[in-house]
């Protein structure tokens, strides 16, 4: 079964700068995609990023960007020059290439320090 | 674009009763809508997945004749739970696929908090 690991529950940065938060998964599959989807306190899931498996360049979306390791079954978030706003907790998700199934991992609360 | 509601955001009920939340896409048509549950401080976890104009399909352990789905509509999802209990308390969330998105990405509802005395 796929299942997607978020090892680290809570991660702190200070505003303006950059972290990392870390995702890895377990598929057999070879076509697939990943997400990075955000929850605020207000409980609203954004889609902050995505990345299809068979591409190789990395995804990146503004001060979001992946680093996408295939072989390594990896794919973790940078934020850069971090704000107040960033702070929240950070899904990352799988999807099967043939099914509309995500595939939550557990979750890391980001504290964002002015 | 992109917009999915939950109606209500909130709701409180007496254990036994049962209480409908809706799942509305705003701007755009989705052929598919989930339902997922929340616990604090825990991942979503996938109930069911729901397709216009057929039945929805359970995910293991979710009890089909308690979390009753409905996708009348293209732009329309309810949940309705049943005889709820207490153990039932959880935060809701819907989403939603849109039919001509070529990503095939989902937008997520707001949720509904739902507390059962």
């Amino acid at each position: 079964a796929q299942t997607v690991t978020q090892s680290q529950p809570e991660m702190s940065v200070q505003e303006a700068e950059t972290v990392t938060l870390s995702c890895t998964y377990d598929t057999s599959e070879s076509d697939y995609y990943l997400f990075w989807y955000k929850q605020p306190p207000s409980r609203q899931m954004i889609l902050v990023i995505r990345q299809e498996a068979y591409k190789q360049q990395n995804a990146t979306e503004n001060r979001f960007s992946v680093n996408f390791q295939k072989a390594a079954k990896s794919f973790s978030l940078k934020i850069s020059d971090s704000q107040l706003g960033d702070a929240a907790m950070y899904f990352c998700a799988y999807r099967p290439y043939n099914t509309d199934k995500l595939i939550f991992g557990t979750g890391t609360r980001l504290q964002v320090f002015p | 674009g992109a917009v999915v509601s939950q109606h209500p955001s909130w709701v409180i009920c007496k254990s036994g009763t049962s209480v409908k939340i809706e799942c509305r896409s705003l701007d755009f048509q989705a052929t598919t809508m989930f339902w997922y549950r929340q616990f604090p401080k825990q991942s979503l976890m996938l109930m069911a997945t729901s397709n216009e104009g057929s039945k929805a399909t359970y995910e293991q352990g979710v009890e089909k004749d308690k979390f009753l789905i409905n996708h009348a509509s293209l732009t329309l999802s309810t949940l309705t739970v049943t005889s709820a209990h207490p153990e039932d308390s959880s935060f809701y969330i819907c989403s939603a696929m849109s039919v001509r998105d070529s990503k095939d990405t989902q937008y997520f509802g707001p949720g509904t908090r739902l507390t059962v005395l």
